[in-house]
């Protein structure tokens, strides 16, 4: 099973500020990788499909990088709608979930 | 517009069963390769199934192989997911996930609100 392993676990920023998510694989995924981003009560909402391909709708401060193995999301600069929970998914084999980034109001 | 409705969740015992159902609309259906997601209160997601356009495919996650059964009605619009021999670790809500292109294995463009199954005596 391919495992994927979030960095960090809760990250505290200011409206304005750049923000990186790391996301590693236990092995190689190709490009094979999704952002979502989660507020409470709510379903999760995809951000980013193929390692970097922005979804329709999603404001173009959102980005993705990465392939194979380590993937980035950049949030180029935090907006107040921003703080939210944020999770990669490999869809290489299976699919599975990273455990999440909680970004906070620092 | 494409909706997904989840129900069918609930209180039940352990050992006891479930049968989670979701209403799909504003998209052809049975077009698409259709997902079971769920997440633990407090906790991140995971997912537990999905199903081919004919239903003649089927992958579970390890966790619920042999427990849970995923079945989809094309004339209905409708995927359900059968839950048998409940554990207190299945307690989640239960997200019915649409694929963004139709295929196996992809990213998911479209969920439904969930449906809240709790497992307790």
């Amino acid at each position: 099973d391919i495992q994927m392993t979030q960095s960090p676990s809760t990250l505290s920023a200011s409206v304005g500020d750049r923000v990186t998510i790391t996301c590693r694989a236990s092995q190689s995924i190709s490009s094979w990788l999704a952002w979502y981003q989660q507020k409470p009560g709510k379903a999760p909402n995809l951000l980013i499909y193929k390692a970097s391909s922005l979804q329709s709708g999603v404001p173009s401060r959102f980005s993705g990088s990465g392939s194979g193995t380590d993937f980035t999301l950049t949030i180029s600069s935090l907006q107040p709608d921003d703080f939210a929970t944020y999770y990669c998914q490999q869809y290489n084999s299976y699919s599975t979930f990273g455990q999440g980034t909680r970004v906070e109001i620092k | 517009e494409v909706q997904l409705v989840e129900s069918g969740g609930g209180l039940v015992q352990p050992g006891g069963s479930l049968r989670l159902s979701c209403a799909a609309s504003g998209f052809t259906f049975s077009s698409y390769w259709m997902n079971w997601v769920r997440q633990a209160p407090g906790k991140g997601l995971e997912w537990v199934a999905n199903i081919k356009q004919d239903g003649s495919e089927k992958y579970y996650v390890d966790s619920v192989k042999g427990r849970f059964t995923i079945s989809r009605d094309n004339a209905k619009n409708s995927l359900y997911l059968q839950m048998n021999s409940l554990r207190a670790e299945d307690t989640a809500m239960y997200y019915c996930a649409r694929p963004l292109h139709g295929g196996a294995y992809e990213s998911f463009d479209r969920w439904g609100q969930g449906t809240l199954v709790t497992v307790s005596s």
